[in-house]
């Protein structure tokens, strides 16, 4: 039981680098997001899809586009990479409507961007 | 603006004897929290929760306590263990809306041996 897989765990960007992370889950839900967390900052809601075939912008979206690809994943694209955006990104899944038992993240992606 | 704020970044406690994290919002929409635990270099994991109807949620050594007057919740783990070291998110949100919450900056537990 995996749960949510994120890949890569670690990457070092040169500025206006793009690349896109990856995220997989395995427990059937509907619901995805993408959050960051900075140091002092807590976890700031980037995107999230309630299902597939939406995707919504949360607090921080300048900078990212996503893809809910399938029910199983969801990924996040930084199209030009800049030193603001060097962070820890998590991808989270959760039954949909559902707050009882909270999300699943994934161990995250360490970004950074120099 | 912080809607929810955990005013201390670090706690510091003896094994054995009880941690209590601090949270407050600002939001009186908010009416279902919860409490994320999170190692170093793993993601946050599901800790405890509770509904605006209720004061109080247990579950085995952690407690969360709701005061809705105070707008204030407060998580008691009793009692610490070296394993409870780790950072503590509290999050608020808004039932029967999308029930994405809105995460505190983070409280830093050290239970020390």
């Amino acid at each position: 039981n995996a749960g949510v897989t994120q890949t890569p765990k670690f990457q070092v960007l040169k500025t206006g680098q793009s690349m896109t992370l990856q995220c997989a889950q395995d427990m059937n839900h509907n619901s995805m997001y993408w959050y960051r967390q900075d140091p002092g900052m807590g976890l700031r809601l980037i995107y999230y899809s309630a299902s597939e075939g939406t995707t919504d912008k949360g607090e921080v979206p300048n900078g990212y586009n996503v893809s809910r690809l399938n029910k199983r994943e969801f990924s996040l694209r930084l199209e030009s990479a800049a030193p603001s955006q060097t962070s820890v990104y998590f991808c989270a899944s959760s039954e949909s409507g559902v707050a009882n038992y909270g999300y699943t993240f994934g161990s995250g992606t360490r970004l950074t961007v120099v | 603006d912080q809607q929810v704020k955990q005013n201390s970044p670090s706690l510091s406690v003896q094994e054995g004897r009880i941690s209590i994290l601090n949270c407050d919002y600002t939001n009186s929409m908010f009416d279902y929290f919860l409490w994320y635990k999170k190692y170093p270099a793993e993601g946050p994991t599901f800790l405890i929760s509770i509904s605006s109807i209720k004061d109080k949620n247990e579950d085995g050594r952690f407690t969360v306590f709701l005061n809705k007057s105070a707008k204030h919740l407060s998580l008691h783990i009793v009692p610490s263990q070296p394993g409870d070291s780790a950072v503590y998110f509290c999050a608020a949100s808004v039932a029967g809306g999308s029930y994405i919450p809105t995460f505190g900056r983070g409280t830093s537990l050290i239970v020390h041996p």
